[in-house]
């Protein structure tokens, strides 16, 4: 059964505190793995599509990087606004379905 | 920028009426997906849709739910006779053809049944 993990469950930074965001994933087959941000109440939105181990991508404050196993959201100096749910999902190379982790919920503290 | 909307933001519902929640994918996708997410839980896969036909469902997709794409531009998720464990946020999402993964996801419907 494909599953997705992620931790810490829960981080607060002071704002420009760089931290990273894990996301470890068991699936049959990877066919591209996903971050999205959750704000409250919100639809997920997407953030990155990482397809094979040792790819990376980056957009303003945010870096994803992808290995074998699991998956990094890496956050720089972050601000106020990065505070939301990030969302790690999972696509196997058999389906067409997401397998999403719980996601991190995180503050950045002015 | 093209997104995805659903209509209503909010519905509710008493326990065994049927619900109708609605979906405009972004207008030159072709894959079509239903998810929920029960309150404080992970983002659940309902059902995917391609070529006016069900491509894969999950065990929670059961006879009690059916979807539809009326036209050439909505998408629906049916909930026959809801229970009470079917209060949920319902998200829409669509994909395009081409070689991208990514699914673009609506804004939700909470549906809450009483």
């Amino acid at each position: 059964e494909d599953q997705v993990t992620q931790s810490p469950e829960a981080l607060r930074l002071q704002e420009g505190e760089s931290s990273s965001l894990n996301c470890s994933y068991t699936v049959s087959g990877l066919r591209g793995l996903f971050w999205y941000r959750q704000d409250p109440g919100k639809g997920p939105e997407f953030l990155f599509t990482l397809y094979s181990a040792g790819e990376e991508k980056e957009k303003e404050r945010l870096k994803a990087t992808l290995t074998k196993k699991e998956s990094f959201l890496h956050i720089t100096a972050p601000k106020p606004e990065d505070s939301a749910t990030y969302l790690c999902a999972v696509q196997a190379t058999w389906g067409q379905n997401f397998v999403f982790g719980p996601g991190t919920r995180l503050s950045v503290l002015p | 920028e093209p997104e995805v909307t659903q209509t209503p933001s909010h519905q509710v519902t008493q326990m065994g009426q049927e619900v109708i929640l609605r979906c405009v994918p972004i207008s030159n996708h072709l894959y079509f997906y239903w998810y929920r997410q029960i309150l404080g839980q992970k983002v659940e896969f309902l059902v995917s849709f391609y070529n006016n036909e069900i491509s894969e469902k999950s065990e929670i997709f059961d006879d009690q739910f059916s979807v539809e794409r009326p036209d050439g531009s909505n998408f629906t998720l049916k909930i026959r006779s809801t229970k009470l464990e079917d209060s949920a946020m319902y998200f829409c999402a669509s994909k395009n053809q081409g070689a991208d993964l990514e699914q673009f996801f609506g804004p939700g419907t909470r549906l809450t049944v009483l």
